[in-house]
């Protein structure tokens, strides 16, 4: 079954505690991306990637990092997290053709104390 | 860049009532358009999405849009509404040139649907 997979899906932490949020993509795609959900506010962008050892910022980068030494993974880091990173997160995959669909996963939420 | 605007955080409705689910783009360039529903704790999963071509989009589970380029908008309909259609909904756009893989969000639109 084509799917994107996050781990853990749910998360308690505790503010400067550095952690990973793992996602995993079987489908063989290109390009992967990090929202966070947030009330009132959508999804936005964390960071994405176009292909292997390819990652750029996003709209809300500040706080994070990613990597992508596998196309099928790309792990969100947060270093030293803080409350505000308090949030739903999704990653999506997607190929690089164009107008091809995105796949999310189904999300991880984080809370920061 | 872009910019999406969902008139409506909530929308109460009845059942087998129709709804509407406004959205509004703001883009410099040619954009594709989608709109995602999310179920209670779940991920997002794509209802329809707007490339060319014809204005009016199906999409699954009964739900269409229609875009309109004149008054920027995509808005999204259903004729007869279910209780398994509570959910919150989200339009998205995305850029043509930059291949339509970043998706910029809408704030979403909580619909509950009641008996």
């Amino acid at each position: 079954e084509a799917q994107v997979t996050q781990n853990p899906r749910y998360l308690i932490t505790v503010t400067g505690k550095k952690l990973t949020v793992t996602c995993s993509q079987n489908m063989n795609h290109e390009y992967m991306s990090w929202y966070r959900q947030d009330p009132g506010l959508g999804l936005r962008q964390i960071y994405y990637s176009m292909n292997v050892e390819v990652t750029d910022k996003g709209d809300v980068p500040e706080g994070y990092k990613v990597s992508r030494k596998e196309k099928r993974n790309f792990p969100l880091i947060l270093e030293s997290p803080s409350p505000n990173q308090t949030s739903l997160y999704f990653c999506a995959s997607s190929s690089l053709v164009q107008d091809s669909e995105q796949f999310f996963g189904p999300g991880t939420r984080l809370t920061v104390l | 860049a872009q910019s999406v605007t969902q008139l409506d955080s909530q929308v109460p409705v009845f059942e087998e009532a129709p709804v509407e689910l406004r959205c509004n783009y703001s883009s410099s360039v040619s954009v594709y358009l989608f709109w995602y529903v999310q179920y209670p704790n779940q991920g997002l999963q794509l209802l329809l999405k707007y490339l060319s071509g014809s204005t009016l989009v199906k999409g699954i589970n009964g739900f269409e849009a229609e875009f309109n380029k004149s008054q920027t908008s995509f808005h999204l309909r259903k004729p007869s509404v279910h209780i398994s259609d509570t959910a919150e909904y989200f339009c998205a756009v995305s850029d043509i040139t930059g291949g339509g893989n970043k998706l910029t969000f809408g704030t979403g639109t909580q619909l509950k649907v009641e008996l």
